[in-house]
């Protein structure tokens, strides 16, 4: 089935220092990537839209020049967290939509990303 | 916006019992719902997808049930094992189109006592 590879798992990082979080497709394309932040015992909340080749869209409240997005291939979108805070612990989860199949969302595993 | 509440964030079923999960939501219907299954640590797995004009689906001990009227879904887990439980999120896809990503409730964390 399709598959959703997302590096690292988990980082640690000193706060005002910049995180960088790869989202892989294996085995298909994705002209489009989610990316998504889970604070705990919270529901998944949309971030931004990976577009390949264009500027991403975020949501609203989103920082954009905080959460740095490039998606310069068909198979990898990066989200760049830059000057870290605390608050920007959370557990970062990509996703993409296989272009055929079931029209269900891929998840990657997720990054647990922690600002000290 | 869309709103959208799982019946309880706690759910305790005996093992061999029915596990049934309810989703509802503000707005206007989606064109598809979604199930989700997720594990602690991990990003969600897909588990099941019903269409603004089905009445329901199923996959093997899975079924899921949508009525637009009411604005409701129910996800239903038949003969539950240990192994179900796990956090089940209920997920709109507003135009199935691809482009929008989803709009995720809380979860339902299910408990299945052997």
């Amino acid at each position: 089935g399709a598959v959703v590879s997302q590096h690292p798992s988990r980082v640690i990082c000193k706060s005002g220092t910049s995180v960088k979080i790869e989202c892989r497709s294996l085995d298909f394309q994705a002209t489009t990537m989610f990316w998504y932040r889970q604070f705990p015992k919270q529901s998944l909340m949309l971030m931004a839209t990976s577009n390949e080749g264009s500027k991403a869209t975020y949501e609203q409240g989103v920082e954009k020049d905080k959460f740095l997005i490039n998606h310069a291939s068909l198979t990898l979108s990066t989200l760049t967290v830059t000057s870290a805070h605390p608050e920007d612990s959370s557990f970062y989860i990509c996703s993409a939509r296989p272009p055929t199949g079931n029209y269900g969302y891929t998840f990657g595993s997720g990054t647990r990303l922690t600002v000290v | 916006s869309q709103k959208i509440e799982q019946n309880s964030e706690a759910l305790n079923i005996q093992e061999g019992k029915t596990a049934t999960l309810t989703c509802n939501y503000t707005n206007y219907s989606p064109a598809y719902l979604q199930w989700y299954r997720q594990d602690p640590g991990r990003g969600p797995v897909f588990l099941l997808l019903i269409r603004e004009n089905e009445k329901e689906k199923r996959k093997e001990r899975l079924k899921v049930t949508f009525d637009t009227t009411l604005k409701q879904s129910l996800f239903h887990i038949t003969a539950s094992q240990p192994a179900d439980s796990a956090t089940y999120l209920c997920a709109l896809d507003m135009d199935g189109g691809g482009a929008d990503g989803l709009t995720f409730g809380k979860g339902t964390h299910l408990i299945i006592q052997p």
